[in-house]
């Protein structure tokens, strides 16, 4: 049973760009997080979502980012016009819900922008 | 909203000694209280959770102990073992779920052989 699939595991982007990062939740979870992690840092919760719904993202910065999780495929994780602050470790986390979740995390996503 | 501060944010320690992290959060509506576990370069993996309807929970080496009077909880490692060396991070969140957790700032344990 494969955990959290997170791609690419690491993703350079000039200033301007923009960043897809790309999660694929544990077999029979609904429920997808990302969190952010700086260097030195914990981890801050951006957005939460299940299928085809964003169900929290007051994490997220209003300008330039955004996420989805269709239907069918992977969460996205969208950042427009990519800035040097954008550079972090992006984690995306997978639970099934109910009263008694747990997050599994994946490995995570590292962009850096030059 | 929550706040969560985790200390210490390095501890070295003999392999075979045991490691105590300290975790406080502000929020009394919180009541649930993961453990997760990061080594470099791979994600946080959970350890061991908590809710607020216990005051203390084991797993094997592990063990967590929750006072909601105080709001801290603690996590301790016994017999501790090279392996056991990685950045340790305690979180919190309302309504019992792992929705929105607030983590804290991380501890790094090195444990040394």
């Amino acid at each position: 049973n494969a955990g959290v699939m997170q791609n690419p595991r690491h993703l350079v982007r000039r200033r301007g760009q923009e960043a897809r990062l790309r999660c694929s939740p544990m077999k029979g979870h609904s429920h997808v997080y990302w969190y952010r992690q700086l260097p030195e840092e914990g981890l801050k919760f951006m957005v939460y979502l299940q299928k085809e719904n964003i169900i929290d993202e007051s994490g997220m910065p209003k300008e330039r980012f955004s996420a989805e999780f269709p239907k069918e495929g992977p969460s996205i994780l969208r950042i427009q016009q990519v800035v040097r602050g954008d550079s972090a470790a992006y984690f995306c986390a997978s639970s099934q819900g109910g009263a008694n979740e747990k997050l599994f995390f994946g490995s995570g996503t590292q962009l850096s922008v030059l | 909203g929550e706040n969560v501060e985790q200390h210490p944010s390095t501890l070295s320690v003999q392999e075979g000694d045991s490691a105590v992290i300290k975790c406080t959060y502000s929020d009394s509506a919180s009541n649930y209280f993961p453990w997760y576990k990061q080594e470099l370069g791979k994600g946080p993996q959970l350890i061991i959770d908590i809710r607020s309807n216990v005051g203390e929970k084991k797993d094997q080496r592990i063990a967590v102990t929750l006072n909601k009077t105080a709001k801290h909880f603690s996590l301790h490692i016994t017999e501790t073992q090279p392996e056991d060396s990685a950045v340790y991070f305690c979180a919190a969140s309302i309504g019992g779920s792992a929705r929105q957790l607030t983590f804290g700032s991380g501890t790094q344990l090195t444990v040394l052989p």
